[in-house]
């Protein structure tokens, strides 16, 4: 168990719908990285957040934002959802937002779109 | 090594030998990089990181050698036991400091049997 927790473990949701995943870092960690997952993709980077504000960006699509609250938790949105969304997303948490720090990642989201 | 699209590389060996997995990255400007292992339904877990300054870094059971000359990484794992059986990812990390860029390979299956 690494300490970073998310929800839902799986979600089934229509196209065009929106969806929440929500993820909490490891206690004392300030810094939260989403990822998505899927076979043709692999794993990309979407986002990371540092201590509330965003801190880098990756591959995210303007459709999909993110937000980091003031417990540190955080929520990625994905909007006007497409079949190709259906993937895995990951959240990972580290201590700091070097890019040095070990990630810690969650057991992930399955997020499926009919 | 790394693929393109569905077909992940494949490396089955026999409980107690030695694998070695191979990476590509891309970027000559990569500063950092780093292995991951992930087992079916979990998360990625880190597993052992080198900066570009050094070629050799060894840690429990792993090491990994970077060949900077030729944008190489691998990682040997000594005595490979079936809970070795995982996909393993390498990362490279594009900028330094704050600047998070994070790019994952598509990953090898490595195989363990008993």
């Amino acid at each position: 168990d690494s300490g970073v927790t998310q929800t839902p473990k799986h979600l089934i949701t229509a196209t065009g719908q929106r969806v929440t995943l929500r993820c909490s870092p490891r206690s004392g960690d300030l810094s939260v990285y989403w990822y998505q997952q899927s076979l043709d993709q692999g794993l990309q980077f979407l986002i990371q957040y540092y201590n509330g504000e965003e801190r880098a960006k990756g591959n995210i699509l303007e459709r999909f934002s993110a937000q980091q609250f003031p417990d540190l938790h955080s929520e990625l949105n994905l909007s006007s959802l497409e079949l190709g969304d259906s993937a895995l997303y990951f959240c990972a948490s580290s201590t700091s937002g070097s890019s040095y720090n070990e990630q810690f990642f969650g057991p992930g989201t399955r997020l499926t779109v009919l | 090594g790394e693929s393109v699209g569905l077909h992940l590389p494949t490396l089955s060996v026999q409980e107690g030998d030695n694998s070695i997995i191979n990476c590509a990255y891309s970027n000559s400007a990569s500063d950092y990089f780093i292995w991951y292992k992930q087992e079916s339904g979990k998360g990625p877990q880190f597993i052992i990181d080198i900066r570009s300054n050094m070629d050799k870094r060894q840690g429990q059971r792993v090491t990994v050698l970077l060949n900077k000359t030729v944008k190489h990484l691998s990682l040997q794992i000594a005595a490979t036991q079936p809970g070795d059986s995982a996909v393993y990812f390498c990362a490279e990390n594009m900028s330094g400091g704050s600047n998070y860029k994070l790019t994952f390979g598509k990953g090898t299956l490595l195989t363990v049997n008993p």
